[in-house]
């Protein structure tokens, strides 16, 4: 049974603060690794799609990193504010079969 | 674009009543699917389609039915409500079938469904 894993499940920080948080996957027949964002009463908003060991995506202050041999991925929120407050899922892929595994995602509020 | 628009938003349904929700998207993707949210659970996936035409079961496709006759629309049916099926549904799409799970979705607003 192929299982994804987030760490922590919620997370409290003030403004400005930077956090991080991660996702675990089995590190066999690895094909992408997917995060989103999810703010509450909206619905799932990609963030990145991982493909590669070793992958470094960011945009604006959120980046992601990539280690499938061992079978995680990390998401940073550089100075964090308010409106970064959601929950961060992530998604694997394994073996191109188009049917993603979610995990149950990380809660983050961000405190003014 | 509207992207992916789902209706209805809530609907309350007895115990073996039928019904559709609707999922339409105007980007013309090929690959469609739904999935359902749980408290405690992932998000799971009920059924996709890779095309007109073309539909395939996910992982919980037990009590649900889906067909693909255009492009632009993927309706799911319920065919006897059952209390289990409560739960918020989500519809999404991709731009290509063809590159499998490397597809960024894109998700429509989600059904709220309560199985009285």
């Amino acid at each position: 049974i192929l299982n994804v894993e987030q760490s922590p499940q919620s997370l409290h920080v003030q403004e400005g603060d930077s956090t991080n948080f991660t996702c675990s996957f089995p590190s066999s027949n690895f094909y992408a690794l997917h995060w989103y964002r999810w703010e509450t009463a909206k619905s799932p908003e990609a963030l990145f799609v991982m493909t590669l060991n070793g992958d470094e995506k960011k945009k604006g202050r959120i980046s992601a990193t990539l280690n499938t041999k061992e079978g995680y991925s990390y998401l940073y929120i550089k100075g964090s504010q308010p409106e970064d407050s959601a929950t961060y899922l992530c998604a694997f892929n394994a073996g191109n079969n188009r049917k993603l595994i979610w995990g149950l995602g990380t809660s983050l509020a961000v405190n003014p | 674009n509207a992207g992916v628009t789902q209706t209805p938003k809530f609907q309350v349904l007895k115990t073996g009543q039928s019904m559709t929700l609707q999922c339409a998207q105007d980007m013309n993707h090929e690959y469609m699917s739904w999935y359902r949210q749980d408290p405690g659970m992932g998000l799971r996936l009920i059924h996709y389609s890779v095309g007109a035409g073309i539909t395939d079961q996910g992982e919980v496709p037990n009590g649900y039915n889906v067909s693909r006759s255009t492009t632009e629309d993927f309706p799911l049916r319920l065919l006897s409500a059952a209390p289990s099926q409560t739960s918020v549904y989500f519809c999404a799409s991709s731009p290509r079938a063809g590159t499998g799970g490397r597809e960024t979705q894109y998700f429509g607003p989600g059904t709220r469904l309560l199985v009285l």
